[in-house]
């Protein structure tokens, strides 16, 4: 079992559509989790952390966590072309800054 | 981006070559990090240096060889590589090395190896 699993994708949804992105996790213990946003030939930029149980909204973006199930999402309201790009999830383990990664799941968000 | 900055950004080097990646980050930070991400694979993780320390080498060839001379400035250092190292190389800050701590990347440093 990979420790950060992800649907690689592509995801499609068309221009103003709610795009639900989905992350599990294998380490029961861990405590702080990432969303990072990758264009195609640029690196990583973080978009959302949470490190509680429930809902955390920044714009139109909301992470959801839930630990019971291991399972942690990010909900990308009124979808835009310009969000078209690889989402990584990424999850510390416990006591340790080592950041585990998924693989990625490719949104395409067509007009 | 231009918190932590990435030299050279592109980067073709023979088998045979010695040549050095740099990173430098502008944030105050105190732990870096070298990731490896190659085409179809998640993030791998190389190594993490906390307040100049290193804290983590994740089974990395000697081929690569990190270097941290200050809280700043992280050095990768490559040697005698193979075509399979060819991927883009990241470097990333955090406040420390702490589970809770949000890591910020640099733009990345493009290798190829002929």
């Amino acid at each position: 079992q990979k420790e950060v699993e992800q649907n690689s994708g592509p995801l499609s949804v068309p221009e103003g559509a709610i795009a639900s992105l989905n992350c599990t996790y294998s380490d029961r213990g861990s405590q702080s989790f990432f969303w990072y946003r990758q264009y195609s030939g640029k690196s990583p930029e973080l978009i959302m952390s949470i490190y509680s149980n429930g809902d955390k909204e920044d714009g139109r973006f909301t992470a959801q966590l839930n630990k019971a199930s291991q399972y942690v999402s990010l909900l990308i309201r009124d979808s835009q072309p310009s969000d078209s790009a690889t989402y990584l999830c990424a999850v510390n383990g416990v006591n340790t800054g080592k950041l585990i990664f998924g693989q990625g799941t490719t949104l395409q968000v067509k007009p | 981006e231009t918190g932590v900055t990435q030299t050279p950004r592109h980067l073709v080097m023979g088998m045979t070559n010695k040549k050095s990646l740099k990173c430098e980050q502008h944030l105050g930070h105190n732990a870096m990090y070298w990731y490896k991400q190659s085409a179809k694979k998640p993030l791998e993780l190389m190594f993490v240096y906390n307040f100049k320390e290193q804290t983590e080498n994740n089974s990395v060839p000697s081929r690569f060889s990190p270097e941290c001379p200050n809280s700043s400035h992280l050095f990768l250092h490559l040697h005698t590589l193979q075509p399979e190292d060819s991927a883009l190389y990241l470097c990333a800050s955090s406040q420390d090395g702490q589970r809770d701590n949000e890591q910020f990347f640099g733009p990345g440093t493009r290798l190829t190896v002929l």
